[in-house]
């Protein structure tokens, strides 16, 4: 079945720390995204990738990075320059052009800082 | 910039009452789609509805309706004889085209706990 793998569920990253969450779709999406959960909260954009090799920033990016070389894959990277990365992630793709359809999302990993 | 304003941040009812949840949005776009998302406790966003600017007529899927009013910009959704698997928070968006590319983005609003007691 077709879905979007997010990878651990669960982790925990000490100060000072980098720490890189999966993303893998098998949808044959061009869109990737990586939205920020904290509660109370809606879901806030940190970064997009259109095609490959190529992604943006969205509205909270500062202390997060990107890579998309593969369509499939469009891992994040919380590094220690993010002063409060306790927060639920959320990785979303969709078809590029195609406005009708809503994202398709993982299941999201949680990331605790200890 | 598109905003979503979801008002209500939690309701609780008894199982079998009839629940809306409200969704304001602002935006300049002509065109655009509304959307609402479940969110279970589990955390993954399920898709539930989509509506494009162009389609004012409400919708009914089992016990789930969605009332668009493009004339005060606000697409709520009703769940009637709630239960209690309804739990959950729920999410209205809006499109946002992004200004590369030719894709969009999802703007999201605060989301809606909903409980459902027995």
């Amino acid at each position: 079945d077709g879905g979007i793998t997010q990878s651990p569920k669960y982790l925990f990253r000490k100060e000072g720390q980098n720490v890189t969450l999966s993303c893998e779709q098998n949808l044959n999406h061009d869109a990737m995204y990586w939205y920020r959960q904290d509660p109370g909260q809606g879901l806030r954009l940190i970064y997009y990738s259109q095609i490959v090799n190529d992604f943006q920033k969205g509205d909270i990016a500062e202390g997060y990075s990107v890579s998309r070389e593969k369509k499939e894959s469009f891992p994040l990277t919380v590094t220690s320059a993010q002063k409060n990365p306790t927060a639920f992630y959320l990785c979303a793709s969709k078809s590029r052009f195609d406005r009708t359809v809503g994202y398709t999302f993982g299941s999201g990993t949680r990331l605790t800082v200890v | 910039a598109q905003k979503v304003t979801q008002a209500q941040t939690e309701i609780s009812v008894v199982e079998k009452e009839d629940v809306t949840l409200d969704c304001v949005y602002e935006t300049r776009d002509t065109t655009y789609y509304l959307f609402w998302y479940k969110q279970p406790p589990s955390g993954e966003l399920v898709f539930l509805i989509r509506r494009n600017s162009f389609d004012e007529q409400n919708e009914i899927s089992g016990r789930y309706s969605w009332n668009f009013q493009k004339s005060t910009s606000s697409f709520n959704f009703t769940i009637t004889a709630s239960q209690v698997v309804d739990s959950a928070v729920y999410f209205c968006a809006l499109s946002e085209p992004l200004t590369q590319g030719g894709s969009e983005k999802l703007v999201f609003g605060k989301g809606t706990k909903l409980t459902v007691n027995p």
